[in-house]
C-alpha cells in the first residue's frame, strides 16, 4: 500500500522565492497534518485538516505560510515569501479519522533549505 | 498541558548489548495514547508502536520492547541484542484528549550502533 507521498524531496530556494510543497495522504485517511522539524524546535504541528476542513493552524508560524486541501487526496503548504529561518524539514502525515490516539503515518519528508 | 520528556540525547551501544530508552510523559488527560517513532539516518519517520492508556501490558514485537509504567509515567523502549541498522533518532509521542489528535513529540534520542 502506498504509504503517504510528498513532494518535492529537496528543495533548494532563495530568499523571497515561493515554494510549494505537495502531500498525498494514505487513501482512505480523512485526516491529514502538517509538522515541521527543526533543531533548535522539535518536531512541531503547523495544521490539521479532518476532511478536507482545517481544524487547527496555531502552529502556522506567521501569514506568510498558508495550506490548502482541495480534495481529500492533495493538500499543499506554501511559504511566501521564503526566507532562511524556514529552512526545515516538513512532513506531510496522516491518519484514518480525527479520533484521539490513531496512529499517525509520516511521510518521507520534504527538505527545504532557503539560502 | 502535554509534554514528553526524552533525557537521553544520545546513546552509543556496540552491537548486540541491549539498550533501553526512557521516556517520560505528562498530561491532565485520563485517556492518551503512547507511540515510538523511528527516524533513520534517511530521513523518514516511521510508527513503531502505539499503546492506549488503560492497556499497561507490556509489548514484544521481535527485539523490540516496550514498559508501560502509568505510576512512574514512563513509556521505555528497549532494543534487545542492537543491530547497526538500529541506528536512528527515536522519538516518544503522546496524543491525548487535549488538542484532538495531535502529536506532542519528545526532543528524540539519538541511538549509535557501533559494530
Amino acid at each position: 500500500d502506498a504509504g503517504v507521498i510528498q513532494s518535492p524531496r529537496h528543495e533548494v530556494t532563495e530568499m523571497g522565492q515561493e515554494v510549494t510543497l505537495r502531500c498525498k495522504p494514505i487513501s482512505g485517511h480523512n485526516s491529514l497534518f502538517w509538522y515541521r522539524q527543526t533543531m533548535m524546535r522539535g518536531l512541531e504541528l503547523l495544521i490539521y485538516f479532518n476532511n478536507n476542513v482545517p481544524i487547527d493552524d496555531s502552529g502556522m508560524p506567521e501569514d506568510r505560510f498558508s495550506a490548502k486541501m482541495p480534495n481529500a487526496s492533495f493538500s499543499t503548504l506554501k511559504i511566501q515569501p521564503s526566507e532562511p529561518r524556514d529552512s526545515a524539514v516538513y512532513f506531510c502525515a496522516s491518519s484514518v479519522s480525527g479520533t484521539a490516539g490513531n496512529t499517525i503515518y509520516f511521510g518521507e519528508g520534504s527538505w527545504l533549505t532557503v539560502v | 498541558a502535554q509534554k514528553v520528556t526524552q533525557a537521553q540525547t544520545e546513546i552509543s551501544v556496540v552491537e548486540k548489548e541491549d539498550v533501553t530508552l526512557d521516556c517520560v510523559y505528562e498530561t491532565r488527560d485520563t485517556t492518551y495514547y503512547l507511540f515510538w517513532y523511528k527516524q533513520p539516518p534517511s530521513g523518514e519517520l516511521v510508527f513503531l508502536i502505539r499503546r492506549n492508556s488503560f492497556d499497561e501490558q507490556n509489548e514484544i514485537s521481535g527485539r523490540y520492547s516496550w514498559n508501560f509504567q502509568k505510576s512512574t509515567s514512563s513509556f521505555n523502549f528497549t532494543i534487545t541484542a542492537s543491530q547497526v541498522v538500529d541506528s536512528a533518532v527515536y522519538f516518544c509521542a503522546l496524543s491525548g484528549l487535549t488538542g484532538a489528535n495531535n502529536l506532542f513529540f519528545g526532543t528524540g534520542t539519538r541511538l549509535t550502533v557501533i559494530p
